[in-house]
């Protein structure tokens, strides 16, 4: 079985300021990872992948993660917040050889403070 | 480009009703996904498709749900007979084959059963 966890409900920082949103997997074998954002009252959006390769992977509106094998970790970072950054973050795994279906994460809500 | 597409938006019915909720998927893609968000249970998988053949159906929660898929391009969930503990916003999601791809959400349909 696959499962994610993501720690914290809700992380607060201040614009400007780097952020980090944590998470971590279990898979049983090489794992699909994804970051997700939610805005209020919409579906959720495609930030970035790790597939394969590189252990630093850059996505959309300046947002990257880090893919830590040993640690079956994959943060989302950011080195400047910004207020519009503000939303609901999730992050999802699936197993490369198992079924297609997504296991999302339990969700961090991120808060930046002007 | 058009993205996914789900009616209505919003839905509020009388317990006991039947309610049957629409997605069209991003053309060309050939998997579908069905999800529910609640504040107490986060993201759920319900079911999912493949070439319109529902492929894991183990997250429906009961039989009073059923899902559908009569082409490419049309899905259907639907409760029957609909109750109080069924309120959440409900998402439709598509990908193409590879799992490397990501899925595209719709905007979900926020259901109230009164």
């Amino acid at each position: 079985a696959q499962s994610v966890a993501q720690p914290e409900d809700q992380v607060n920082v201040a614009e400007g300021n780097p952020l980090t949103v944590k998470c971590t997997y279990s898979v049983s074998g090489n794992p699909y990872l994804f970051w997700y954002v939610q805005y209020p009252n919409r579906g959720l959006q495609f930030l970035l992948k790790y597939i394969t390769g590189d252990n630093l992977v850059k996505g959309s509106y300046g947002f990257e993660a880090e893919f830590n094998k040993s640690q079956t970790s994959f943060h989302l970072k950011k080195p400047s917040a910004l207020v519009s950054d503000s939303a609901l973050y999730f992050c999802a795994v699936r197993d490369k050889a198992g079924r297609r279906a997504l296991t999302f994460g339990s969700g961090t809500r991120l808060q930046v403070q002007p | 480009d058009a993205g996914v597409i789900q009616s209505p938006r919003h839905e509020v019915t009388e317990m006991g009703q039947e309610v049957t909720l629409r997605c069209k998927p991003i053309s060309g893609h050939d998997y579908l996904f069905w999800y529910r968000q609640t504040m107490m249970r986060g993201l759920e998988l319900l079911i999912y498709f493949n070439n319109n053949v529902p492929i894991d159906d183990s997250g429906m929660p009961e039989d009073r749900f059923s899902a559908k898929m009569p082409n490419a391009s049309f899905s259907t969930l639907k409760i029957q007979p609909s109750e109080p503990r069924d309120s959440a916003v409900y998402f439709c999601a598509s990908t193409l084959g590879h799992p490397d791809q990501p899925q595209h959400f719709g905007d979900g349909t926020r259901l109230s059963i009164l």
